[in-house]
């Protein structure tokens, strides 16, 4: 069956290093690799989206990585800052475009 | 632009009540989908729509039904409340190719 799988536990990391969220996948083949933010009692926010033929994508801090060999994501928020405390949760979009499927999300603590 | 909007934010249903939870978006999108988000489960895909008058199944489609007349509005029916359906519910809207928008839930207790 298909699956998505993000570390279920929380990373924790001090301000100013670079976090990296790992988001591995099996049994598909996503058209789009997409990331989300979420924070406690709202709604997830879209952050960056990633193609099947692209390998990396940058948004000012950010760093999307997709490797569709290994069938993993990987995410990096560089220079880290406390407000980047959330979890942080992959989806994968198929080549229908109809479903995006989400994994379980990585809670991200970034202490001062 | 008001994005997605949800109504209501909360609700308490007795078993076995029914109710509609309502979804709007103003951006003209074409796809709209339905989740639900619970403890240690993440988000799962209950329906979705790919345009007005076209809806489909998604991973937990069970006891929730949904129509799509317009393509603003994608109401999800709940038909005979159960406890297993206690849950935040989140509706979205996107094209493809772009990031889905959110709205900001309605957490529902059945009771």
């Amino acid at each position: 069956s298909q699956k998505i799988e993000q570390n279920s536990e929380a990373l924790n990391i001090q301000e100013g290093k670079t976090a990296t969220l790992t988001c591995n996948y099996t049994n598909y083949s996503p058209a789009y690799l997409q990331w989300y933010r979420q924070d406690p009692g709202r709604g997830p926010v879209f952050l960056l989206l990633i193609r099947e033929n692209e390998k990396e994508k940058r948004k000012e801090r950010l760093k999307v990585t997709f490797d569709t060999t290994l069938k993993q994501s990987l995410f990096h928020i560089t220079a880290s800052q406390p407000a980047d405390s959330a979890t942080y949760l992959c989806a994968l979009e198929d080549n229908a475009g109809n479903m995006l499927t989400f994994g379980g999300g990585t809670r991200l603590m970034v202490k001062p | 632009n008001a994005g997605v909007t949800q109504t209501p934010k909360f609700q308490v249903l007795k078993t076995g009540q029914s109710m509609t939870l309502q979804c709007a978006q103003d951006m003209n999108h074409e796809y709209m989908s339905w989740y639900r988000q619970d403890p240690g489960m993440g988000l799962r895909l209950i329906h979705y729509s790919v345009g007005a008058g076209i809806t489909d199944q998604g991973e937990v489609p069970n006891g929730y039904n949904v129509s799509r007349s317009t393509t603003e509005d994608f109401p999800l029916r709940l038909l005979s409340a159960a406890p297993s359906q206690t849950s935040v519910y989140f509706c979205a809207s996107s094209e493809q190719g772009f990031g889905y928008t959110f709205g900001s839930g309605t957490r529902l207790t059945v009771v």
